[in-house]
């Protein structure tokens, strides 16, 4: 079966650095792009960006560029997202979201979801 | 690149057939066959329910339908059941940066 597998739920203090984890199960990572979203709580969805294991070209949107850091482990299948500092405003859920190779496809397998809460 | 605009919320009646809009720009929808549209249930992961404007993935009901007109692309559920219940986004790729922009989404009552 294929899913992706996310890690837990998390409590960071503002300033702290946090790296969240995406385990593609029942296919390998290298044969579909990963992308991220966010949902903060009661709002909408919010796409942050995606990238492709073989690719150092990852698209993040400016909403999110220099925020975060998107990247992956090809040897176990997993794909990660990571911040260097965390701001109050970084509390939500996040998605990580399979897309196929083919450009503008949509996002067809979705994560659970790990949420982050941000407080000090 | 702003969120697509969708209605904060449609309603209708069991066995009723609604519609929900998701306007975007000529640099989006009207530019690529390329919307889709999640369904989230409350504390669930948003799900793929249409791609490629109308397509449907394998094991999505054909209750559900997509089309496109213009910079405006639509959902209608026909057959409305208590389980559509939940919200809607629609997202279209837009080729530039942001590649990817979703919309406002729309909570479905059913009555």
């Amino acid at each position: 079966e294929v899913q992706l597998v996310q890690s837990g739920a998390e409590v960071k203090k503002p300033g702290e650095s946090l790296k969240i984890s995406c385990k593609a199960s029942g296919y390998s990572l290298s044969d579909y792009w990963m992308a991220w979203v966010r949902q903060m709580p009661g709002k909408g969805l919010e796409w942050m960006g995606i990238m492709h294991p073989d690719d150092p070209n990852i698209r993040y949107s400016p909403s999110f560029e220099g925020l975060v850091t998107m990247a992956a482990d090809r040897s176990i299948n997993t794909a990660y997202l990571h911040w260097g500092g965390l701001r109050a405003s970084d509390t939500g859920m996040y998605y990580c979201v399979r897309r196929p190779h083919r450009t503008g496809a949509a996002f067809d397998v979705w994560g659970p979801g790990t949420w982050v809460t941000v407080s000090s | 690149q702003s969120a697509l605009t969708q209605p904060a919320s449609v309603s209708g009646s069991p066995g009723q057939s609604i519609t929900i809009s998701c306007a975007g720009s000529s640099s989006d929808i009207a530019r690529y066959n390329l919307v889709s549209w999640h369904q989230q249930h409350p504390g669930k992961a948003p799900k793929l329910l249409i791609f490629d404007v109308s397509d449907l993935p394998s094991g999505v009901s054909n209750r559900f339908s997509g089309s496109k007109s213009g910079n405006t692309a639509s959902l209608t559920i026909s057959g409305l059941q208590a389980e559509d219940e939940a919200d809607y986004y629609c997202c279209s790729y837009t080729g530039s940066s942001p590649l990817y922009v979703f919309g406002t989404g729309t909570k479905v009552t059913v009555l």
